[in-house]
């Protein structure tokens, strides 16, 4: 069945440090992939999404592109500020996989001043 | 309101209470959805309503959780003679088209933390 596994946290960075998170995919067919963001004391939030390969999805500074052939999804961000201090979720739905959303199992990012 | 809200936020249940969990979708939204999240970890699929009707019920852990939209709008996830692996975060989103196409976002409620002693 479809799975997400995406790196294991927490990771620490300093402010303006760079930022990747690796996620990867297994799914039947052509999924979408998303970034889901959970801050501190808030609910998931989308983040980011890209519906087909090759596609860069973008918000906020975050990037993440849709590679077909590594099935990957990792979220990149190029100075990362004291407020990105929240936790990170790698997602797929496909459209052969029903009506699930898979998550993966998160990643908490610290930045520090 | 504008956004999804879940009540209540937080319940304490005994073992083999019956609990019940109530989500208020966006006005519109289509697609509901439910998961349980454990601590530490992603949000697990439990079901899917399109509308009025459960079209995915296949993350339901066992016959103890129930739920139902019945005039596609509020839901409610019951959870009947809970046992002390129900305690999560149960989660609530909808989404305003149909869940299996390109993937619309998902907005999602606060959560109800269920605790079971």
């Amino acid at each position: 069945g479809n799975s997400v596994t995406q790196m294991e946290g927490p990771v620490t960075l300093s402010e303006e440090a760079f930022l990747t998170i690796n996620c990867t995919y297994t799914a039947t067919g052509y999924p979408s992939l998303f970034w889901y963001v959970q801050y501190p004391g808030e609910g998931l939030q989308l983040l980011l999404k890209a519906t087909k390969a090759d596609d860069k999805g973008s918000n906020k500074g975050f990037e993440a592109t849709y590679r077909k052939e590594t099935t990957s999804f990792h979220l990149e961000k190029g100075s990362v500020q004291v407020s990105d201090s929240a936790v990170y979720f790698c997602a797929l739905s496909g459209r052969t996989g029903g009506f699930k959303t898979i998550f993966g199992a998160g990643t908490r990012l610290f930045v520090k001043a | 309101g504008a956004g999804v809200s879940q009540s209540p936020r937080y319940k304490v249940a005994k073992r083999g209470q019956d609990v019940a969990l109530r989500c208020d979708p966006i006005s519109g939204h289509v697609s509901l959805f439910w998961y349980q999240q454990a601590l530490g970890q992603g949000p697990e699929f439990l079901t899917y309503f399109q509308n009025e009707a459960q079209l995915d019920k296949s993350g339901l852990p066992s016959d103890r959780f129930f739920a139902e939209r019945p005039e596609g709008s509020v839901s409610t996830l019951k959870i009947q003679r809970t046992q002390q692996e129900d305690s999560a975060v149960y989660l609530c989103a909808s989404s305003l088209e149909i869940a299996g196409g390109e993937g619309d976002e998902q907005f999602f409620g606060p959560g109800t933390r269920l605790t079971v002693l």
